[in-house]
């Protein structure tokens, strides 16, 4: 079990390009969480999957943002047109949901990945 | 909406010595779960102590417990034998036991442990 990882750790990017953001979570884990976390703030939601469905999106997802995780295994979160407002960490996180279980379960957070829009 | 409070944007405490971070909640709901969250400089978010809502007992872990109080809506985190490692900032976190999984976080408190 090597946790969840995130790549790229840093992104360093000009205003108006599209990024792309990777998220593996641990083996075998069917859901996925995208949150966002400025500085000295506490995360906040941005959307969450269950295996390949995307269950629930935050109404900070703008149309600039687009989440997928297509094999119900990695994600990517892509943004579109960046702003300099869209500069924080972002955080992925994932969790085992037994089925006969509909939540509670522990959360497991990656390393996240810093983004610079200048 | 669920919203969650923490008034203490920086502790301190001395190392082996006790310390107790604060966090409010606000919610309608009777069923939840609360969690403390740590996360240290340039690290990523650990999972310190969980606690659910409808469990009358308050949660341990090691050095680590609650004073969960359902009624004031308060959820304190207890540090004991505080010790350098345990400088972080430490998240409250809510987490509503219907179908949204989402976790609302606080603000967050900055813990030093002086030598």
């Amino acid at each position: 079990d090597t946790g969840v990882s995130q790549d790229p750790r840093h992104k360093i990017t000009k205003r108006g390009q599209n990024v792309t953001f990777r998220c593996d979570p641990i083996s075998e884990h069917n859901r996925l969480y995208w949150y966002r976390q400025t500085l000295g703030q506490g995360p906040e939601f941005l959307t969450y999957f269950q295996n390949e469905a995307q269950l629930e999106k935050s109404r900070l997802l703008s149309d600039r943002f687009s989440a997928e995780r297509p094999k119900g295994s990695f994600s990517t979160l892509e943004i579109q047109r960046t702003e300099q407002g869209d500069s924080a960490m972002y955080l992925c996180a994932s969790s085992l949901l037994p089925t006969w279980q509909t939540t509670g379960e522990t959360q497991y957070f990656g390393p996240g990945t810093r983004l610079l829009v200048l | 909406a669920q919203t969650v409070t923490q008034s203490q944007p920086e502790m301190s405490v001395q190392e082996a010595e006790t310390v107790t971070l604060s966090c409010t909640y606000d919610t309608s709901e009777s069923d939840y779960y609360l969690f403390w969250y740590k996360q240290p400089p340039s690290r990523q978010m650990i999972l310190v102590i969980r606690q659910e809502a409808y469990k009358q007992q308050n949660a341990t872990e090691n050095r680590f417990s609650v004073n969960f109080q359902k009624a004031a809506k308060s959820f304190s985190l207890k540090i004991s034998d505080s010790q350098l490692g345990d400088a972080a900032m430490y998240f409250c976190a809510y987490r509503s036991a219907g179908f949204g999984s989402r976790l609302t976080f606080g603000e967050g408190t900055q813990l030093t442990v002086n030598p």
